[in-house]
């Protein structure tokens, strides 16, 4: 079964320093990969989106993902974090639903990024 | 583009009653619409799929009568709690797609709406 991973809870990182939170994958097929934020009290802010061509798909925000095949990964990057960043992330795959109405998206459970100034 | 309006954001009523929340794309005609709950501290719980013009698909465990979707236009779907109790109380968040198989296209999500039942 298709299913998403985020294997942080919390992440924490310096202002100005390089981020990186994790996603791995598991899909049938081939992987339709997206990534969101979710600030405070406020619905999912799509970031960036993996279809297919190049591994490395830039996004909003500075942020950028890397997607790779062998390690059925998609982790999300910034090289510079500001405090702005902290917030909620979910990475999600298109999964096929089947019986239950087509295609529908799988979030990961989330991952909550502190920034310190 | 491709705005999602929530209303309302938030909403405290008695237990009993019913509450309708309202999720309109603003500059996108959106064939298909999501309706998720997330509980604190989770990911987000997908409870139907409403594609314009028919009845909408609930995910397993979702009771129908309770949760009443209606999307009746290309820019509008409802989620009516129907005699809401305090174990409904949530963060209620809608999404919109454009197109029904488009597959690369991401979902749009509106701001979401706090219930609260007491």
């Amino acid at each position: 079964a298709q299913s998403v991973a985020q294997p942080e809870d919390q992440v924490n990182v310096a202002e100005g320093n390089p981020l990186t939170v994790k996603c791995t994958y598991s899909v049938s097929g081939n992987p339709y990969l997206f990534w969101y934020v979710q600030y405070p009290n406020r619905g999912l802010q799509f970031l960036l989106k993996y279809i297919t061509g190049d591994n490395l798909v830039k996004g909003s925000y500075g942020f950028e993902a890397e997607f790779n095949k062998s390690q059925t990964s998609f982790h999300l990057k910034k090289p510079s974090a500001l405090v702005s960043d902290s917030a909620l992330y979910f990475c999600a795959v298109r999964d096929f639903g089947g019986d239950t109405g087509g295609f529908k998206t799988i979030f990961g459970a989330g991952t909550r990024l502190f920034v310190k100034a | 583009g491709a705005v999602v309006s929530q209303h309302p954001s938030r909403v405290i009523c008695k237990s009993g009653t019913s509450v309708k929340i309202e999720c309109r794309s603003l500059d996108f005609q959106a064939t298909t619409m999501f309706w998720y709950r997330q509980f604190p501290k989770q990911s987000l719980m997908l409870m139907a799929t409403s594609n314009e013009g028919s009845k909408a698909t609930y995910e397993q465990g979702v009771e129908k009568d309770k949760f009443l979707i209606n999307h009746a236009s290309l820019t509008l779907s409802t989620l009516t709690v129907t005699s809401a109790h305090p174990e409904d109380s949530s963060f209620y968040i809608c999404s919109a797609r454009l197109g029904q198989t488009t597959q690369n296209q991401p979902q749009h999500f509106g701001d979401g709406t706090r219930l609260s039942i007491l």
